[in-house]
């Protein structure tokens, strides 16, 4: 199995509203990461997991809540996100930090 | 500061018309240079891996070369389902991190 997965792939949500994003790969990789991505904008990372520890978290509100329950499944729990959070949330995942990085579908998210 | 810059933002191109993409970077330590693909609403999609000044990967209509300063993406004789936007990324070994470029936007027309 060489893909990553995520669900839902689309998400309308209000702004009091508690929903979470999930991603699954079965390759092995000892890293995950949740990006955020708006249109015409490249990939904008949030957070990442290696070796199920939360590595680095660029400075998210804490409206975003990573969950890494085991070395294959990432979450993103969502709560009270504001309309400008709609985007596209990309998953990913590689062998290691720093190596190549393979991405899921992506979730479509729009917050009412 | 790292930074990533692709050129030209958007190109449009008859099939069958060769062409390059650029990629410059300024960033101290390169660990790797990423080179992936991105379809309207989907998730990259990864193409290359690049390490070192000289490397040079092929994939199909796709050639990827790296120098120290820029890598170019070199479309041999494009086919309409090449349109997309491709992007380039690097990483340095302090971080770790994807530092993208911000795309460019390939339409190849029939």
């Amino acid at each position: 199995d060489t893909e990553v997965t995520q669900t839902p792939k689309h998400l309308v949500m209000g702004m009091t509203n508690k929903k979470s994003l999930k991603c699954e790969q079965h390759m092995g990789h000892r890293a995950m990461y949740w990006y955020k991505q708006k249109a015409k904008k490249p990939p904008e990372l949030m957070f990442v997991y290696s070796y199920e520890k939360l590595s680095i978290n660029e400075s998210v509100p804490s409206r975003f809540s990573p969950e890494c329950p085991n070395s294959s499944l990432l979450n993103l729990h969502l709560h009270a996100l504001q309309p400008e959070d709609s985007a596209l949330y990309l998953c990913a995942s590689s062998q290691d930090m720093g190596g190549e990085e393979f991405f899921g579908p992506g979730t479509r998210l729009t917050v009412l | 500061e790292d930074q990533v810059t692709q050129s030209p933002e958007a190109l449009r191109l008859q099939e069958g018309e060769s062409s390059s993409l650029n990629c410059s970077y300024t960033v101290s330590g390169l660990r790797g240079l990423f080179w992936y693909r991105q379809d309207p609403g989907k998730g990259p999609e990864f193409l290359f891996t690049l390490y070192s000044a000289g490397e040079e990967k092929e994939k199909e209509r796709l050639k990827a070369t790296l120098t120290k300063k820029e890598s170019f993406l070199h479309i041999t004789a494009p086919k309409p389902e090449d349109s997309a936007t491709y992007l380039c990324a690097v990483t340095r070994g302090a971080t770790n991190k994807l530092i993208f470029g911000t795309g460019t936007l390939l339409a190849v027309q029939p």
